[in-house]
Order: C-alpha cells, then structure tokens, then sequence
C-alpha cells in the first residue's frame, strides 16, 4: 500500500526555519517524481516545490524560490522541504505528493495527511 | 495568462449530471488535472491526462477538453461527491504548476 506521512511541522515566528519530512513506503522512490503542495486556510492548493526521481533537477514556485529547498534521501525513503526565513504568507496545511512513474511533473496520484505550519509571532 | 478560472460553486439535484469547467490559455497546451476534496481531507486525484481515470474512481466521471476550457463530468451524481473540485496544470509559460480556484459541488 501507497502511503506518505509528512512531519516536521509546527508554530514558528516570521524569519525563522522549519525542516518538512515526508516518509514514503510502499512503492520504489527513485521510480517517481515528487512534489510539495501547500493550502493556506479556505484557499485552494498551491505548488511549491518539484523534484525528479533521480534527485537532480528541481523547480520552484516564485514565492519560495530562494527560501526553501526540496530534496530526496533515498537510504531514508524519505522527501524533505527545507524552509527559511519564513512569512506569514507561508502559513497553512503542507502536502507531499507523488507523480505516477513515467508522468513527469504532474498529476499527484497520492498524497500524505498534510503537516500544518504556523508562520506568527 | 497564468491563471485558471472556476465558477465558485455549481448545484446539481441527486442523481443528475453536471459539469464543472476551468478556463485558462495554457490549457490549449498543457493537459488538465481534477482533484477531489472533502472538509478535512487531502485533495484526490479523479482524473489526470484531459481524461484518464486513476483506479478506484467510478465512471460516473469523465473529462475533455477544447481550446482552453476543461471539464470534468460527473453524471448519476451521488451524494458522496458533494466536495471542492481543482483543476490542476502548467501555465502558460510551461515552467509553473497552478491550481484553479476550486468550485464547490453542492448536491441538492
């Protein structure tokens, strides 16, 4: 069984840092690309983050280019978002969310729960 | 445009069929995605590639597209798909992915 669980998440103050883990299981990591997605209370799902199977190229969305960095650690099985200096525009529930094999960028087959994060002083 | 465009909500009695649209240019390029969402719950995807349906997903929906608006169909509608509905895509410029604004299916 496919399953993604995100942690990591939590209350944090404008400018600070937070690390997004998503552990996966039941299907071979490096066979699929993989995205973070974010959705800020009462609003639609936002792409943040993409990253391809081989963990070489990855994309950004402009409002987090430069602040957060996705990345793959394959002995861990596991995907991760590395956010820095924080807004309270970044605030809301953070999906990790895998690529059928061979699709590319998008569609998201599976998703985790999703880990809230807080951005407020 | 980098945008793709939902009507907020749309209203169907038990048991009739409705379509849901999401207008945008980069649509006459890129292929559509729709995702379910129920209060609570992640987004599911329901169908990817304009048409494709993932395992699991009844029949009862169905999607195309022409020129820059896609669909998705959900005919015999249940009670059950009473949710927020995303369109998914590229923009226009191919090096972003956006999401519609979500309509809300309200089942009568």
């Amino acid at each position: 069984e496919v399953q993604l669980m995100e942690s990591g998440g939590g209350l944090v103050q404008p400018g600070g840092s937070l690390r997004l883990s998503c552990a996966i299981s039941g299907f071979t990591f490096s066979n699929h690309d993989m995205n973070w997605v974010r959705q800020a209370p009462g609003r639609g799902p936002e792409w943040v983050a993409y990253i391809d199977r081989s963990g070489n190229t990855m994309y950004y969305a402009d409002s987090v280019k430069r602040r957060f960095t996705i990345s793959k650690d394959y002995a861990e099985n596991s995907l991760y978002l590395h956010m820095n200096s924080l807004r309270a525009e970044d605030t809301g529930i953070y999906y990790c969310a895998r690529v059928p094999s061979g699709s590319g960028w998008y569609p998201f087959d599976y998703w985790g729960q999703g880990i809230p994060v807080t951005v407020s002083s | 445009s980098s945008e793709l465009t939902q009507d907020p909500a749309v209203s169907v009695a038990l048991g009739q069929t409705v379509r849901i649209t999401c207008l945008g240019d980069s649509l006459r390029r890129f292929y559509a995605s729709w995702y379910q969402q129920k209060p609570g719950q992640a987004p599911r995807l329901v169908l990817y590639g304009n048409s494709n349906r993932p395992s699991g997903i009844p029949d009862r929906f169905s999607g195309s597209t022409s020129g820059n608006t896609a669909s998705l169909t959900i005919t015999e509608t249940q009670a059950e798909d009473e949710a927020d509905y995303y369109c998914n895509s590229r923009d226009s410029s191919g090096l972003h992915l956006i999401f519609g604004g979500g309509t809300k299916l309200n089942v009568l």
